[in-house]
């Protein structure tokens, strides 16, 4: 079965700061991986995903995730922050090839200071 | 395009009361989902349907009844509600099962039962 966890439930950064949302995955198989926003009272809407092709994924608003194998990892980053960027960020991870049975993170919360 | 919309967008039911939460797509997709998002547990799956016509138990289906009404709807009924069923309720669709379709999410309804 596969899993994703996300490191900090609740990450603060400056207004121009880079943001780093952390996110490491557990799959028998090599996963295709996500990452959705969740901007307050609405619903989740996707950044960007990682679906076996180039490793550094470019999505949305400026955001960027790289898939490393090695470190079973999919972090997010943001060279500089902005206030708009504040919002609850889910990493999500789906075993190719079947239904799309998607698990979730449990979500972290960014918030950036000006 | 409305997107995914769902009604109501908040509601408070006593113990034992029931209701149905509606979700429609406009965007002709095949695959429609209900989630529960809880504090601190990400999105859990309820039930999903892959196509018009059949649905399937997800990861917390106790409690909960489905309908695809045809292509375009999807709604989730809970009979008897309890108090651990208070929680942000959010339809999703996809093009199809296909775990690269990206799914789309509504905006969400917020259950309280007392």
């Amino acid at each position: 079965a596969q899993s994703v966890t996300q490191l900090g439930s609740h990450v603060s950064v400056s207004e121009g700061a880079l943001v780093l949302l952390r996110c490491n995955y557990s799959s028998s198989v090599p996963p295709y991986l996500f990452w959705y926003v969740q901007y307050p009272n609405q619903g989740l809407q996707l950044l960007l995903k990682y679906t076996s092709a180039a490793t550094l994924v470019k999505g949305i608003n400026g955001f960027e995730a790289e898939f490393k194998k090695s470190e079973t990892s999919f972090h997010l980053t943001k060279p500089s922050a902005h206030m708009s960027d504040a919002a609850e960020y889910f990493c999500a991870v789906i075993v190719p090839g079947g239904y799309q049975k998607v698990t979730f993170g449990t979500g972290t919360k960014l918030q950036v200071i000006p | 395009n409305a997107g995914v919309t769902q009604t109501p967008k908040f509601q408070v039911l006593k113990t034992g009361q029931s209701m149905t939460l509606q979700c429609a797509q406009d965007m002709n997709h095949n695959s429609m989902y209900w989630y529960r998002q809880d504090p601190g547990m990400g999105l859990r799956l309820i039930y999903y349907s892959a196509s018009e016509g059949t649905t399937d138990k997800g990861e917390v289906p106790n409690g909960y009844n489905v309908s695809r009404l045809n292509k375009r709807e999807f709604s989730l009924r809970l009979e008897s509600a309890a108090p651990s069923q208070t929680s942000v309720y959010f339809c999703a669709s996809s093009e199809s099962r296909s775990s690269t379709d990206t799914q789309y999410f509504g905006p969400g309804t917020r259950l309280t039962v007392l």
